[in-house]
């Protein structure tokens, strides 16, 4: 079974652009987070879909938006960029939202703003 | 709201020796505990999970314990390999989302 793909895996943008990252999921799973990990901040988690709806949302200013389509295949995207955005994105997915939340995550975007 | 607190590292052992990494957490529910690890270069893979209270979770020689008594599910390996050098990341989740520890970097020197 393919794991969790992310697309691409590296990005270097100029601060004021926008940038669209593609995360599709293991197959059959529903559940798709994203997270932001940075040296200096740890994890933190951005905002999780479950069949096409936002069902959860972490403390990340409105700059910072996402989707699911129908496939459960997710995008988030993040406009006017600002040199604190470079980091390493994580997209992880999961079966359901019931317990065990067992996340399987992808490589990772690196997003470089200059 | 939920936390995970782990010891601060870079931890460097030799190889072949005992292994701890240490995680508390804070929950108001009853929450699912990981503990994730992290090569170069790559995502977070799941390394053991434990779903309840006393149980023992384990994988590749690493096992932890989830202790309701101390809030804690320390991460544990008898013998360490160059191979395990990684970050290691301890997480909960109860119901709606996962909070992670800030990161321990394990170096095993040869």
């Amino acid at each position: 079974k393919a794991g969790v793909t992310q697309t691409p895996r590296y990005l270097i943008k100029t601060r004021g652009q926008q940038v669209t990252l593609s995360c599709s999921p293991i197959s059959g799973h529903r559940s798709v987070s994203w997270y932001q990990q940075t040296p200096g901040q740890g994890l933190q988690f951005l905002f999780e879909y479950f069949s096409e709806t936002q069902r959860n949302k972490g403390n990340f200013p409105g700059r910072f938006s996402g989707r699911q389509f129908s496939n459960s295949r997710s995008e988030m995207n993040v406009s006017t960029l600002e040199l604190g955005d470079s980091a390493l994105y994580l997209c992880a997915s999961s079966l359901a939202r019931d317990k065990p939340y067992e996340q399987y995550f992808g490589p990772g975007t690196r997003l470089t703003v200059t | 709201g939920d936390s995970v607190t782990q010891m601060e590292g870079p931890v460097t052992l030799s190889e072949e020796a005992f292994l701890t990494i240490n995680c508390t957490y804070t929950a108001t529910g009853y929450p699912s505990l990981f503990w994730y690890v992290q090569y170069p270069g790559e995502g977070l893979q799941l390394l053991l999970k434990a779903t309840k209270a006393d149980d023992k979770g384990s994988n590749k020689g690493f096992e932890a314990t989830y202790r309701k008594e101390t809030t804690s599910f320390h991460l544990e390996k008898g013998s360490v390999q160059v191979s395990d050098s990684a970050v290691y990341f301890c997480a909960l989740s109860d119901r709606n989302d996962m909070r992670f520890g800030a990161g321990t970097r394990l170096t095993v020197k040869p």
